[in-house]
């Protein structure tokens, strides 16, 4: 199993709204991401999981709030979003670290949860 | 600060018509240039891992070169299921963030 799994595919939420974004892997990766990508945009980084610690956190604001419950599980909890905040959320894994040279930008993506703040 | 810039943003080619995508860096400590394809409404999927200038890899009709400088992605004879986002991205800072270049849009028409 190379997938990672993203769901829901489409959300849509107003302002007030809480919603959690969630992404699996069972590829024993040990790292797992999110990023942001708007439309025509390259992906962007927010949080890095490393052996379920937070590693980084690209000063995403607290609206965002991810969780790694176990290594294959990684969520992303929404609250008070602005339209702004509208775009493609990706989520990827990777072995580990990036670190070793095999494995170097080796990143598996899902397909990514498309949400839309009213 | 560390910088990728792809282009051109989009090329049209026909069925047939070999092309090169470019991707500039500038980083301090190369550790790796990455390429990557993405199609509409799905998440980037990893083509090759360059290390140092002179590098090469191939995958079916795609070929990645690798100078001081920039990056290539050679495409040769494409077919229209080639039509896709190429991004281009290199590690910054740590190892665990990737810094991706805006892309090319791709379209191979037949």
């Amino acid at each position: 199993d190379t997938e990672v799994t993203q769901t829901p595919k489409h959300l849509v939420m107003g302002m007030t709204n809480k919603k959690s974004l969630k992404c699996e892997q069972h590829m024993g990766h040990r790292a797992m991401y999110w990023y942001k990508q708007k439309a025509k945009k390259p992906p962007e980084l927010m949080f890095v999981y490393s052996y379920e610690k937070l590693s980084i956190n690209e000063s995403v604001p607290s609206r965002f709030s991810p969780e790694c419950p176990n290594s294959s599980l990684l969520n992303l909890h929404l609250h008070a979003l602005q339209p702004e905040d509208s775009a493609l959320y990706l989520c990827a894994s990777s072995q580990d670290g990036l670190r070793r040279e095999g494995n170097r930008g080796k990143l598996f993506f899902g397909s990514g949860t498309q949400l839309s703040v009213l | 600060e560390d910088q990728v810039t792809q282009s051109p943003e989009a090329l049209r080619l026909q069925e047939g018509e070999s092309s090169s995508l470019n991707c500039s860096y500038t980083v301090s400590g190369l550790r790796g240039l990455f390429w990557y394809r993405q199609d509409p409404g799905k998440g980037p999927e990893f083509l090759f891992t360059l290390y140092s200038a002179g590098e090469e890899k191939e995958k079916e009709r795609l070929k990645a070169t690798l100078t001081k400088k920039e990056s290539f992605l050679h495409i040769t004879a494409p077919k229209p299921e080639d039509s896709a986002t190429y991004l281009c991205a290199v590690q910054a800072g740590g190892f665990q963030k990737l810094v991706f270049g805006t892309g090319t849009r791709l379209l191979v028409s037949p």
